[in-house]
């Protein structure tokens, strides 16, 4: 079935420690790709994205993804997080096999220590 | 810029109940989601409208939901009757491009005693 897969559910990481959320998807074709992120209480809002281009992706916050076509994966990283990143990260994908609407996966969260 | 307009922003009811959650897109769009969220299983595509015209229920969980969109601007989800189990979190969202990127709106937290 067709799917978007994230790795993790739940992430705890120190304050300046880097961060890789990964994402994989089982769609064919032309693929758009999002990270979204839902602070606590909030909802959800557009971090990156990608149509088509350079696959290295640079959004808000010092996050960047990069899309790697073989591996069907749009991976999340920052360098350094901060505690204010504590945060649900939500990769998504709207695809032409899907039938053009926007699938999320489960959703990783992610806790910054202070 | 949220986008889309929700309300309620907060809904406690009974069971049994209906529960009509409205949506209110404030900027252009071609299509218009409602998604819902729980710890359970996360964020559910319910149904989704391109030019007002609804493309895709199967996500639509029973026939108890139902939603319409009778124009451009504003759209409706009613659960009738209600259940403990409808409890959720319910996203509207658009897309303003056909592009898959999407504008949520707050969300309305339903809780159903």
């Amino acid at each position: 079935a067709q799917s978007v897969s994230q790795h993790n559910h739940h992430v705890i990481l120190s304050e300046a420690a880097s961060l890789e959320l990964g994402c994989n998807y089982s769609y064919g074709g032309t693929v758009n790709l999002f990270w979204y992120v839902q602070y606590p209480g909030q909802h959800l809002q557009l971090l990156l994205k990608y149509f088509s281009g350079d696959p290295l992706v640079k959004g808000i916050k010092g996050f960047e993804a990069e899309f790697i076509k073989s591996k069907f994966s749009f991976n999340l990283r920052k360098p350094s997080v901060q505690w204010s990143d504590t945060a649900e990260y939500f990769c998504a994908v709207n695809a032409e096999t899907g039938g053009f609407k926007t699938i999320f996966g489960a959703g990783t969260r992610l806790f910054v220590k202070a | 810029d949220a986008g889309v307009i929700q309300s309620p922003r907060h809904e406690v009811t009974e069971m049994g109940q209906e529960v009509t959650l409205r949506c209110k897109p404030i900027s252009g769009h071609n299509s218009l989601f409602w998604y819902r969220q729980t710890m359970m299983r996360g964020l559910e595509l319910l149904i989704y409208f391109n030019n007002n015209v609804p493309i895709d229920d199967s996500g639509m969980p029973e026939d108890r939901f139902s939603a319409k969109m009778p124009n451009a601007s504003f759209s409706t989800l009613k659960i009738q009757p209600s259940e403990p189990r409808d409890s959720a979190v319910y996203f509207c969202a658009i897309d303003r491009g056909n592009t898959g990127e999407l504008f949520f709106g707050e969300g309305s937290r339903l809780t159903v005693l």
